[in-house]
């Protein structure tokens, strides 16, 4: 059973594109996150939920939106995709919010052509 | 702001090597510090945590220490294997309601039969 997953796993479009990327966790945690892996393997939080509530939004463009309908779900939603978008989305989950560990998903590669 | 430096990479080794990754941290207060590790094409992983200074975490043959003097959590294995060939990223989660990771660049590990 995979603890934390996405799809889709590969992602290509082109720019101007509409897009979503959907992540599940089976573990029961209440704290949900996206991430945006560069290609020089930089990791940067992007958004986290805690109990379907919005608790950290860093500075990313308004054309990422999450959605979160229940604790186990946790989507992004990209529009007008650019270049610069192209990256390796992890999604992950921990229970609580300080110290916690967190489980990640396998990742999402979107290329944006 | 919270901050962690690890050292550049690739780090190259031969098998059955010494390995030490350093990593130091600029936060205030009593952050918790982890390592995690990402295989190619997978998510990240726990490896190793420390939650107060001294503590040392371990794990599958890695060992890091919390040194708060020398702010410091350096990754240390006494014999790698080839299977250990991975991104490893040192991490902080900090206090005072900032509950996101700050994760360093990481550093790519290669071993060598």
């Amino acid at each position: 059973d995979t603890a934390v997953s996405q799809t889709p796993k590969y992602l290509v479009t082109q720019m101007g594109n509409d897009k979503s990327i959907k992540c599940e966790q089976n573990l029961g945690h209440d704290t949900m996150y996206w991430y945006k892996q560069d290609s020089k393997k930089f990791l940067k939080i992007m958004f986290s939920y805690n109990n379907k509530e919005l608790i950290i939004n860093e500075t990313v463009p308004n054309r990422f939106s999450p959605k979160s309908p229940d604790k186990a779900h946790l989507n992004l939603h990209i529009n007008s995709l650019e270049l610069g978008d192209s990256a390796v989305y992890f999604c992950a989950s921990s229970q609580g919010l300080s110290g916690a560990e967190q489980y990640f998903g396998p990742g999402t590669r979107l290329t944006v052509t | 702001g919270n901050s962690v430096t690890q050292m550049e990479g690739p780090v190259t080794l031969s098998e059955e090597a010494f390995l030490t990754i350093n990593c130091t941290y600029t936060a205030t207060g009593y952050p918790s510090l982890f390592w995690y590790v990402q295989y190619p094409g997978e998510g990240l992983q726990l490896l190793l945590k420390a939650t107060k200074a001294d503590d040392k975490g371990s794990n599958k043959g890695f060992e890091a220490t919390y040194r708060k003097e020398t702010t410091s959590f350096h990754l240390e294995k006494g014999s790698v294997q080839v299977s250990d060939s991975a991104v490893y990223f040192c991490a902080l989660m900090g206090t005072s309601g900032t509950y996101k990771y700050i994760f360093g660049t990481g550093t790519r590990l290669k071993v060598l039969a």
